[in-house]
């Protein structure tokens, strides 16, 4: 069964770029849409955007002018690079699989999730 | 951006009881709407997809009702598995939100 992986850095310095990687196994990577969701120590769930597999971009507009998202088809991956980060981007970091109904129509849910990363924003 | 305002925030109950928990949008969705599961430490699990539709390998006991901006998550009977938080999520307007989230925990 397909499974999610995430990869980075844990800590990153106030005002640097955040870069995480989401690893794809078990499965291709193609004809799907893949997001970054977000959530803060015990706090909510935040969508940061989503990525397909031609290279199509969706953004959050609360972050979207920081937000960068590419697909590496070749490798099974797909990334994130959220600039100019900040002590309120410290947050737990996932990667999800939107999902296919039936019809195998796409739709904005998510499926299939990795195990989250934590990533400290921190001097 | 869509507000998507979930009640309870937080919930005490017993095994074999029957929970609903609502959820509210700040505009109509047209059942776009996903339910999730979360545990501590785990990543959210999918529970039900179009506010009604179960997804694959999810028990019968969850179930999803509503239209327009309401929209419920019922639990018809509370097994010791099922103490978790609970999250709704709109994805009728990119960008995708969630609400804030319903702790179920035991009496």
């Amino acid at each position: 069964q397909v499974q999610l992986q995430e990869s980075g850095p844990g800590l990153v310095k106030p005002s640097e770029t955040l870069s995480l990687t989401c690893t794809v196994s078990g499965g291709s990577i193609s004809s799907y849409y893949w997001s970054w969701i977000r959530q803060p120590a015990g706090k909510g769930l935040e969508w940061i955007g989503r990525i397909y597999t031609s290279g199509s971009t969706n953004y959050n507009p609360s972050l979207k002018s920081r937000v960068t998202m590419s697909v590496d088809t070749s490798k099974n991956q797909f990334s994130l690079k959220l600039s100019s980060v900040t002590a309120a981007d410290t947050a737990v970091y996932y990667c999800a699989r939107d999902f296919k109904d039936v019809e195998m129509a796409t739709i904005g849910a998510f499926d299939i999730w990795g195990q989250g990363t934590m990533v400290t924003v921190s001097s | 951006d869509i507000q998507m305002t979930q009640s309870p925030s937080s919930l005490s109950a017993s095994v074999g009881d029957r929970v609903t928990i609502t959820c509210r949008a700040s505009q109509g969705i047209s059942n776009s709407l996903a339910w999730y599961q979360q545990k501590p430490g785990k990543a959210p699990k999918l529970l039900l997809y179009a506010a009604s539709r179960l997804e694959s390998g999810v028990p019968s006991r969850f179930s999803g009702s509503g239209s327009g901006t309401d929209y419920t998550l019922t639990i018809s009977s509370l097994q010791p598995e099922d103490f978790a938080t609970y999250y709704c999520q709109q994805y009728y307007s990119t960008s995708w939100t969630f609400g804030q989230g319903t702790k179920v925990e035991i009496k």
